[in-house]
């Protein structure tokens, strides 16, 4: 059964630092999905991940898998309040057709 | 652009009672989810849908909920029999090729959230 694991689960930071968000998954898997959600909403999508050394970057976020390691990163670089929100990693197992999702980190950037 | 409609935005019904949430998913997409997320907590997996079956499903998908896509355009979850744990946010999403095609990618809808009393 896949397993995904995010680390911290809370980060509070102040606006213009840098932090990094972990993901861990348990079994092989080429993709790995990134979404945003803001308190009460939907779930926006970040990133998708294809494949091994894949690195994507939007604005100040910017996100890498590494498959051997089954790790995948959320870079945030110079943080502003609006990045204020809980982000997921997600990954699937081979075949399947549904996402597991991390437990989510929820992140605070204060001013 | 394209989106994800999702309705009602929020129900409230009583323990026992049936509840339907609708979707309609971008017109040109095969696949089809429903994911709920209980309030602070993370988001689970409860089916896929394709070709007009189920493809997967998760041990909360129980004898209690059913799936459906009455005409081309609406997909349905159906509760059957509602308990006070069900209460949750259900998300419908919809993908053009499935996890494994092209893009892989996901579009969620806003959102239906499910009060049961």
């Amino acid at each position: 059964e896949l397993k995904v694991e995010q680390n911290p689960l809370f980060l509070s930071m102040q606006e213009g630092k840098n932090y990094t968000i972990y993901c861990n998954y348990s079994t092989t898997s080429d993709r790995l999905y990134w979404y945003r959600q803001d308190p009460g909403k939907s779930l926006e999508s970040l990133f998708v991940l294809l494949s091994n050394g894949a690195v994507k970057q939007e604005g100040r976020l910017m996100a890498s898998l590494d498959t051997k390691a089954r790790l995948s990163t959320l870079h945030i670089t110079a943080a502003v309040h609006d990045l204020s929100a809980t982000y997921f990693c997600a990954s699937f197992g081979w075949g399947a057709q549904k996402l597991v999702f991390g437990q989510g980190t929820r992140l605070t950037i204060n001013p | 652009e394209p989106e994800v409609t999702q309705t009602p935005s929020h129900q409230v019904t009583q323990m026992g009672q049936e509840v339907i949430l609708r979707c309609v998913p971008i017109s040109n997409h095969l696949y089809f989810y429903w994911y709920r997320q209980i309030l602070g907590q993370k988001v689970e997996f409860l089916v896929s849908f394709y070709n007009n079956e189920i493809s997967e499903k998760s041990e909360i998908f129980d004898d209690q909920f059913s799936v459906e896509r009455p005409d081309g355009s609406n997909f349905t979850l159906k509760i059957r029999s509602t308990k006070l744990e069900d209460s949750a946010m259900y998300f419908c999403a919809s993908s053009e090729w499935g996890l494994t095609g092209g893009t892989g990618e996901l579009f969620f809808g806003e959102g239906s959230r499910l009060t049961v009393l």
